[in-house]
């Protein structure tokens, strides 16, 4: 069956960069596209942006354009989610999504907390 | 891009039947037929409830289903029990190739 597994949580300074990853496995991880949300304490889910497994061509949110960097190692069948210059309020949990580009989210996976504070 | 928007709360009592809309625009709801609603109970992950407006995957109840006119998309639970308190959120595709997801609706069983 399909399952996602996303790395564990971080703390992160203010400044610094988070890097999560998403490794998947029970199908073909190229013929799916991965999308990320995030979901600060408390609020709504946010819609981060998406990559094309199989030629790693993404597409960002323009409120998370320039700051988000999503990547793939098809030999690993996993998806990196990369968000840098971490302020408080990029305190979320990250979420990675198996889905097309034009889809629904089936497949979630367990989520990671990244926490920013000095 | 602006979060689709829903009620904050709804409620009623058990066996009753609610709707939860979803409102967009031409450019999101309206224009295309691939909303999805997902249902998150605290701390856990989303669970995929209805995609492409009224479809349901394999192992969702049939007392949820989903509906759109113009540019509002609707999640109705019928024979509302205490399982489905919970919030609920709707997400749409969206005309630049991107998602928007809408502001959230806690569900409460009286």
């Amino acid at each position: 069956q399909v399952h996602l597994v996303q790395s564990g949580a971080e703390v992160k300074n203010p400044g610094a960069s988070a890097k999560v990853s998403c490794k998947a496995s029970g199908y073909t991880f190229t013929t799916y596209v991965m999308h990320w949300v995030r979901q600060a304490p408390g609020q709504r889910l946010e819609w981060m942006g998406w990559i094309n497994t199989g030629n790693g061509n993404t597409k960002y949110s323009q409120n998370f354009q320039g700051r988000v960097t999503l990547t793939r190692d098809t030999s690993a069948s996993t998806v990196y989610m990369e968000v840098s210059s971490l302020r408080p309020e990029d305190t979320a949990v990250y979420f990675c999504m198996r889905g097309a580009i034009i889809a629904h989210f089936d497949y979630w996976g367990q989520g990671t907390l990244v926490t920013v504070s000095s | 891009q602006s979060a689709l928007t829903q009620p904050a709360s709804v409620s009623g009592s058990p066996g009753q039947s609610i709707t939860i809309s979803c409102t967009g625009t031409s450019s999101d709801v309206g224009g295309y037929n691939y909303v999805s609603w997902y249902q998150q109970h605290p701390g856990k992950v989303p669970k995929l409830m209805i995609h492409d407006v009224s479809n349901r995957p394999s192992g969702v109840s049939n007392r949820f289903s989903g509906s759109k006119s113009g540019n509002t998309a609707s999640l109705t639970i019928s024979g509302l029990q205490a399982e489905d308190e919970a919030d609920y959120y709707c997400s749409s595709y969206t005309s630049s190739t991107a998602y928007v997801f809408g502001t959230g609706t806690k569900v409460t069983v009286l």
